[in-house]
């Protein structure tokens, strides 16, 4: 399948820092990304739909201009959290969406995720 | 709005005992049905999926069924293992949707004990 990369894949940083965490993917072009943040024992809240050239497409609620997301290219994109908090602190996934021609059929490669904490 | 509920954990299970995580959804059309699986300190992995009722999903002995009937898509394993242990997630995507984002359930988290 295919192969997507997040780095860091922890990071420790104070309180009014900011972070960015990159996803990749490694072996194909991803138009689309995507960035969820998880919470411990909960699901994965979907933040942001990321579309390579344009900008992203945020969730209700979530804001953007705390979380910044580029997507400059094919096979990057990046999440900028800007000024941090301890209530920032989260695992924060990417993941990257194929489509197969002609089936309609939609895929997602899910990155391993980032752990930030925020002291 | 789209959705999908399945069981809460933990489930706690012996070896070689039949594992059953109940996972029924809410869609307007006819979405594709997947489950994940996220081992410990690890992203998500595809575990099994379903684009289309009667469609049945298999991998690694794990299967799921996709019910339009029921809305359902239960799933299920024989005989599990200790390296079974994780959280399972039940989504399911609009394929037709112009976004076409993942919904999750809420996770359930198996252990299997030896």
């Amino acid at each position: 399948g295919a192969v997507v990369s997040q780095h860091p894949s922890w990071v420790i940083c104070k309180s009014g820092t900011s972070v960015k965490i990159e996803c990749r993917s490694l072996d194909f072009q991803a138009t689309t990304m995507f960035w969820y943040r998880q919470f411990p024992k909960q699901s994965l809240m979907l933040m942001a739909t990321s579309n390579e050239g344009s900008k992203a497409t945020y969730e209700q609620g979530v804001e953007k201009d705390k979380f910044l997301i580029n997507h400059a290219s094919l096979t990057l994109s990046t999440l900028t959290v800007t000024s941090a908090h301890p209530e920032d602190s989260s695992f924060y996934i990417c993941s990257a969406r194929v489509l197969t021609p002609g089936q309609g059929i939609v895929e997602q490669f899910f990155g391993p995720g980032t752990r930030l904490t925020v002291l | 709005g789209d959705s999908v509920t399945q069981m809460e954990g933990p489930v706690t299970l012996s070896e070689e005992a039949f594992l059953t995580i109940n996972c029924t959804y809410t869609a307007t059309g006819y979405p594709s049905l997947f489950w994940y699986v996220q081992y410990p300190g690890e992203g998500l992995q595809l575990l099994l999926k379903a684009t289309k009722a009667d469609d049945k999903g298999s991998n690694k002995g794990f299967e799921a069924t996709y019910r339009k009937e029921t809305t359902s898509f239960h799933l299920e394993k024989g005989s599990v293992q200790v390296s079974d242990s994780a959280v399972y997630f039940c989504a399911l995507s609009d394929g037709g949707g112009a976004t076409n984002k993942l919904i999750f359930g809420t996770g359930t988290l198996l252990a299997v004990q030896p």
